[in-house]
């Protein structure tokens, strides 16, 4: 069964810190990798997008990396602010239209 | 210019009932996908529509419907609705050929 595994599921920072979520996905064989945030209540803003054939995204703060080989995908985000205060997904698309998500990383960033 | 719009917003219904949920996608795009995410879970993709027709589907029984009109809007119907549909409803719409989908801010779904 294909999975997207998202650790760790909540995470707590001070503003200024340097973070990194982690996904991890069961089946190496994958079209695409994207990072969502999403704000309670709300619907998915997309962040990155990496194509199967790509290492990494970035995007101001944001960079993403992709390991097929190991089955993980990273999200760095630079010098945390409140703002960024979100739930982070991972959605992975195994060879067809349908995405995979993950269940998220609850973030906090604190004043 | 609109982003992808949901109506509506929230909605409380009881076991057995039927419901209706309605996106307008971002204006140009051909294309609607629709997700259910239960509380503290990621969306699971429920079916999309291209052309007036759905041209993919999850693993979702066929309680769950949909349609597309000619310009573009969709809707979602469940039938007999059972206390696990409890859920948010997202609506995502793109452009046939590209990968990036522009979600809606959902409907909260509350069954009794």
């Amino acid at each position: 069964k294909q999975e997207v595994t998202q650790i760790p599921a909540a995470l707590s920072v001070p503003e200024g810190e340097n973070l990194v979520l982690n996904c991890s996905f069961t089946d190496s064989a994958i079209y695409n990798l994207q990072w969502f945030r999403q704000d309670p209540g709300k619907g998915l803003t997309s962040l990155l997008l990496i194509q199967s054939s790509q290492r990494e995204q970035t995007s101001g703060r944001l960079n993403a990396s992709l390991d097929k080989s190991s089955g993980r995908s990273t999200l760095y985000i630079a010098a945390s602010q409140p703002g960024d205060s979100a739930t982070y997904l991972c959605a992975v698309r195994f060879g067809s239209y349908i995405p995979t998500f993950g269940r998220g990383t609850s973030l906090i960033v604190h004043p | 210019d609109a982003g992808v719009t949901q109506s509506p917003t929230h909605l409380i219904k009881t076991r057995g009932q039927q419901v209706t949920l309605r996106c307008s996608p971002k204006s140009g795009h051909d294309t609607v996908s629709w997700y259910q995410q239960a509380l503290g879970q990621g969306p699971q993709f429920i079916f999309q529509y291209y052309e007036e027709e759905e041209r993919q589907r999850g693993n979702f029984p066929d309680r769950f419907s949909g349609h597309q009109f000619p310009n573009y809007s969709s809707e979602l119907n469940v039938n007999a609705l059972l206390l696990g549909d409890s859920a948010l409803y997202l609506c995502a719409s793109s452009l046939a050929g590209e990968e990036t989908q522009y979600f809606g801010p959902g409907t909260r779904l509350l069954v009794l």
